[in-house]
């Protein structure tokens, strides 16, 4: 398996733009979960998704972030409109589900920077 | 809830020395522990896990952690460090039994020193 895919990998927008991140989980697992990485605030959980319905969104900043699973193997994290404060690398990252796989595999990152 | 405490930041440490970076976690109910290394500009990657059985785990590159329920530790041990384990170390938890996000500390940046 390719492991979980996030496109793309680096997104440079102004303020105020639409920007939407990807993510296609390994094939066969049954939850995701989106994390963002900064500096001052380490590793976020933003949202988790469990057999594609939203579980936990209690870590989504505002309304301006939103996220969808249509399916088993690709979901979509949407922030509009972008403000340079969201400026950070987002994880997307996907597993098996009980005791079996409790851990959970990430994606390479994608680095947004909002100008 | 859970949560987790990396105690250092940074830990600098020769190369071929033994190196501990520690991490305390406070839960009410059981959990499973891991530790995840992150390299520059890349993800996390899983170097261990503890989820039941054996307190000592061992994992990928010749690290093992200790669970210490009583002192609530996962402590990340190697006897000898390289250079190429230059890199960013969490520690993280998770409820037991059914799947559920993690939980990260902060982090600690290892550097190996020539």
């Amino acid at each position: 398996d390719a492991g979980v895919i996030q496109s793309p990998r680096h997104e440079v927008t102004e303020m105020g733009q639409e920007v939407t991140l990807r993510c296609k989980p390994i094939s066969g697992h049954n939850s995701l979960f989106w994390y963002r990485q900064t500096m001052m605030r380490g590793l976020e959980l933003l949202i988790y998704f469990n057999n594609n319905v939203p579980i936990d969104d209690s870590g989504m900043p505002e309304d301006r972030f939103s996220a969808k699973m249509p399916n088993a193997s690709f979901s979509t994290l949407k922030i509009q409109p972008s403000e340079p404060r969201d400026s950070a690398v987002y994880f997307c990252a996907s597993s098996l589900g009980g005791s079996r796989g409790a851990e959970a595999f990430f994606g390479q990152g994608t680095r947004l920077t909002v100008v | 809830a859970q949560s987790v405490t990396q105690l250092d930041s940074q830990v600098p440490v020769f190369e071929e020395a033994p190196v501990e970076l520690r991490c305390n976690y406070s839960s009410s109910v059981s959990v499973y522990l891991f530790w995840y290394v992150q390299y520059p500009n890349q993800g996390l990657q899983l170097l261990l896990k503890y989820l039941s059985g054996s307190t000592l785990v061992k994992g990928i590159n010749g690290f093992e952690a200790e669970f210490n329920k009583s002192q609530t530790s996962f402590h990340l041990r190697k006897p000898s460090v390289h250079i190429s384990d230059t890199a960013e170390y969490f520690c993280a938890v998770t409820r037991s039994g059914s799947a559920r996000q993690l939980t990260f500390g902060s982090g600690t940046q290892l550097t190996v020193l020539p």
